[in-house]
């Protein structure tokens, strides 16, 4: 597709329920991110992959966050046991390599996540 | 660790009154710049980066130069309109072994006729 997807836009969900995000890159990006849009707050860095390895783990706010990726392409962000705290828009961006700093990620349209 | 500070907004001007949005930033090595634009119902687009110390980054008339002297990137546009309208974030990606970007909170940016 011309640019980054992400599947479903909103998402209504109950408290403790599991949620799965999807994310489907532009072809041929190496490199994909998911990131958390707080309401009133900029964006929270959660994972990168590089293929389909996560080299960078670091933004996960806890082990009830998980994500993966299928080659270099689809990545789903699960989260286990919503909580009220969790909701938000989770962005999903991809980038050509990722391997250098000049690169420009390019952002998917989000899904809204509200946890009641 | 790395940080981003924008101008808190919102913003409200005038069609064609001159438009700066503070930011400054924190890094760790030589970050690239970025300037994100966020239209009301639509994604995160990048409206321009810059990528080393005087670079001078432009799209859609807006502009922001790269000041490593006093760790800066303000954006501007001479004349803005209507359809500026949007919510705009700075953002910065640190050197080698950074992968994320750091984002400021965003300044939202209101134009009226």
């Amino acid at each position: 597709g011309a640019g980054v997807s992400q599947s479903p836009s909103n998402k209504v969900t109950e408290k403790g329920k599991d949620v799965e995000l999807r994310c489907d890159p532009i072809s041929g990006h190496t490199a994909l991110y998911w990131y958390r849009q707080r309401l009133g707050q900029g964006l929270e860095f959660l994972i990168y992959f590089q293929g389909n390895s996560a080299p960078d783990k670091s933004g996960l706010p806890s082990d009830r966050f998980s994500a993966e990726r299928t080659g270099e392409s689809v990545s789903t962000l699960t989260i286990q046991r919503t909580q009220q705290e969790d909701s938000a828009v989770y962005l999903c961006a991809s980038s050509s390599s990722g391997a250098t700093y000049t690169d420009t990620q390019y952002f998917g349209p989000g899904t809204r996540l509200t946890v009641l | 660790g790395d940080s981003v500070t924008q101008m808190e907004g919102p913003v409200t001007l005038s069609e064609e009154a001159f438009l700066t949005i503070n930011c400054t930033y924190t890094a760790t090595g030589y970050p690239s710049l970025f300037w994100y634009v966020q239209y009301p119902g639509e994604g995160l687009q990048l409206l321009l980066k810059a990528t080393k110390a005087d670079d001078k980054g432009s799209n859609k008339g807006f502009e922001a130069t790269y000041r490593k002297e006093t760790t800066s990137f303000h954006l501007e546009k001479g004349s803005v309109q209507v359809s500026d309208s949007a919510v705009y974030f700075c953002a910065l990606r640190s050197g080698a072994g950074s992968y994320q970007l750091t984002f400021g909170k965003g300044t939202k940016l209101s134009v009226i006729p």
